[in-house]
């Protein structure tokens, strides 16, 4: 079983549309959960950083759920800059810095 | 600017060469890694290191070298037993301690002549 797991999608949604993520890990012991964007071609850059209590920066909203070891995202009034692939990623141990990565789902905003 | 800078960022390799990948960090990161992405697929670790002098096989060290001799850099070398090196190769750091998300360099696309 793979330590991070990921719908592929594609979603394509229109703009204006909430779209929703989730990604499960299978380590329940896992510390710490991050969302990070991939443009076509380049480097993964940090969207945000996933507390227990959940957290939202502007149209973007993370949540944990321990009970069922998932993390979502949530996107809100989806924009055409939107379209990206997003990574979860999973921190298992808090003895080391050692991170697994999901294949990521790729998200289409339409006109 | 704080940062990592990966070069170069287009390489080729011919059968049986060696290549190597420069990582540096001026962000006094301890940790470092070294992560393979195929097209349409997820980051795989190859080498990670979490102080000078000290690295640990990722899952598919397979064909790759590293070293550590400075906290700053982290280069990636590409022998030529790693027989299917076509890739995007990334280099990542992290400050220590759980809670921290890793920042990437751009990247490196390696190619086969």
């Amino acid at each position: 079983r793979k330590e991070v797991e990921q719908d592929p999608g594609p979603f394509n949604v229109p703009e204006g549309a909430t779209v929703a993520f989730n990604c499960t890990y299978s380590n329940s012991a896992s510390q710490s959960f991050f969302w990070y964007r991939q443009d076509c071609r380049k480097e993964p850059k940090l969207l945000m950083s996933v507390y227990s209590s959940g957290n939202e920066d502007g149209r973007f909203t993370a949540q944990l759920n321990r009970a069922s070891q998932y993390i979502s995202l949530l996107i809100r009034d989806s924009k055409l800059s939107d379209s990206a692939t997003y990574l979860c990623v999973v921190n298992p141990s808090p003895n080391f810095n050692k991170f697994y990565f999901g294949s990521g789902t790729k998200l289409n905003v339409k006109p | 600017d704080g940062g990592i800078t990966q070069s170069p960022k287009y390489l080729f390799r011919k059968e049986g060469q060696n290549v190597t990948l420069s990582c540096e960090q001026n962000l006094n990161h301890d940790a470092m890694y070294w992560y393979r992405q195929d097209p349409g697929q997820g980051l795989r670790l190859i080498y990670y290191s979490q102080i000078v002098n000290d690295f640990q096989k990722g899952d598919i060290a397979e064909g790759y070298s590293v070293s550590r001799e400075k906290k700053e850099s982290f280069p990636l070398t590409v022998t030529s037993a790693q027989k299917n090196p076509t890739a995007f190769y990334l280099c990542a750091s992290t400050p220590g301690g759980s809670n921290q998300p890793q920042h990437f360099g751009d990247g490196t696309r390696l190619s086969i002549l």
